[in-house]
């Protein structure tokens, strides 16, 4: 079975810093994996994808991720915070048609 | 997009609750989510062209129903405390190697 773990379940930074949120996967398949973001008292938004092709992959917002398969991980990176990134962020994978979820990285961004 | 109604509700423990979900048009797959405080989604169950495939570690008192005009509705019997959470619906098109599924903005339900 497919699963995901994010470590770090609140992440803290900077305006303008780096951001960096872990995700490592679990599957025994070539994975398609996804990340969200979720603001408060709202649904999940896609940020990015990665199905097949380039590992590295681009979002909205200037988010972007690369698929490492020697490392099993998709880690979620923005070059410069901005406050409208506090969010939380969750890292998925398909399986099979239905998303298995992480536990999510709770952002702060601080000015 | 996706639309799901209502926003909130409150209900008692051992009562019935029917929630509602509004597809993105032209999507024939919908699937079912339940979030619960501080955790990420966990999947309950996916229809597809009104069948049920799939479901999650979910007990039957979760039932669902999807309807030909992109509706559908998610049924939870004999609530219990731990039913409380944010209730998360996502529509998709299914037919290809993965479904990109699309969330609707949830509804949060508190059971006393």
């Amino acid at each position: 079975a497919q699963s995901v773990t994010q470590l770090g379940s609140h992440v803290s930074v900077s305006e303008g810093a780096l951001v960096l949120l872990r995700c490592n996967y679990s599957s025994s398949v070539p994975p398609y994996l996804f990340w969200y973001v979720q603001y408060p008292n709202q649904g999940l938004q896609l940020l990015l994808k990665y199905t097949t092709g380039a590992t590295l992959v681009k979002g909205i917002n200037g988010f972007e991720a690369e698929f490492k398969k020697s490392e099993t991980s998709f880690h979620l990176t923005k070059p410069s915070a901005h406050m409208s990134d506090a969010a939380e962020y969750f890292c998925a994978v398909d399986s099979g048609s239905r998303l298995t979820f992480g536990e999510g990285t709770q952002l702060t961004v601080n000015p | 997009g996706v639309t799901q109604s209502p926003t909130h509700l409150i209900k008692t423990r051992g009562q019935q609750v029917t929630l509602r979900c509004s597809s993105q048009s032209g999507h024939n797959t919908v699937s079912w989510y339940q979030q619960a405080l501080g955790q990420g989604p966990q999947f309950i169950f996916q229809y597809y062209r009104e069948e049920e495939n799939g479901r999650g570690n979910f007990p039957p008192r979760f039932s669902g129903l999807q309807f030909p005009n992109d509706s559908s509705e998610l049924n939870v019997n004999a609530l219990e405390l731990d039913d409380s959470a944010l209730y998360l619906c996502a529509s998709s098109l299914a037919g290809g190697p993965y479904y990109e599924q699309y969330f609707g903005p949830g509804t949060r339900l508190t059971v006393t």
